[in-house]
């Protein structure tokens, strides 16, 4: 199993929907999460931390589920220029005493058309 | 503006040709980083340094190259022993080794003829 897996997608949907996937992580002592946007042939961008509160900014909601390991992103109101793939990272503790291991899910394309 | 240098944006070259990837930031970060990304792949990591005159491999370490001499910069070599080195090479940093924010620069693109 993969320790951090998303749907790759695409997902297309209509300006001003509501989009929303997830990703699951299978090491349940991983400790920070983030969303990521990249661009079509572009770096990766931080888009927001994913806190245990949940975190919003804006048109975008992020939540963490713990008991079943995954985290999710909310887009609202979606605009034209969400059009991007978006990344989820996972940080990993070591097994030892050593820095922890961030880890990149493969991304979830997402298309918002006219 | 603090950022990440990434160059060249585009690179082509010949099989066998060593490649080196300039990667400078002024963060003030201590730790750098090199990824590959591969077409409709993620992010897979190359080396790693936390600090100057260290670093380490990733996960995908053979055939490549990198040296920490100054804070600010970690080059990469991709060597002619890459079996498969045409790829889009991305630099990152962030302010200590293991954190999830990550601040990557423009990124290279790299074609073997």
């Amino acid at each position: 199993r993969k320790e951090v897996e998303q749907d790759p997608g695409p997902f297309n949907v209509p300006e001003g929907a509501t989009v929303a996937f997830n990703c699951t992580y299978s090491n349940s002592a991983s400790q920070s999460f983030f969303w990521y946007r990249q661009d079509c042939r572009k770096e990766p961008k931080l888009l927001m931390s994913v806190y245990s509160s949940g975190n919003e900014d804006g048109r975008f909601t992020a939540q963490l589920n713990r008991a079943s390991q995954y985290i999710s992103l909310l887009i609202r109101d979606s605009k034209l220029s969400d059009s991007a793939t978006y990344l989820c990272v996972v940080n990993i503790p070591p097994p030892r005493s050593s820095a922890s291991k961030i880890i990149f899910g493969s991304g979830t394309r997402l298309s918002i058309r006219p | 503006d603090g950022g990440i240098t990434q160059s060249p944006k585009y690179l082509f070259r010949k099989e066998g040709q060593n490649v080196t990837l300039s990667c400078e930031q002024n963060l003030n970060h201590d730790a750098m980083y090199w990824y590959r990304q591969d077409p409709g792949q993620g992010l897979r990591l190359i080396y790693y340094s936390q600090i100057v005159n260290d670093f380490q491999k990733g996960d995908i370490a053979e055939g490549y190259s990198v040296s920490r001499e100054k804070k600010e910069s970690f080059p990469l070599t991709v060597t002619s022993a890459q079996k498969n080195p045409t790829a889009f090479y991305l630099c990152a940093s962030s302010m200590l080794l293991g954190s999830g924010e990550l601040f990557f620069g423009e990124g290279s693109r790299l074609t073997v003829l």
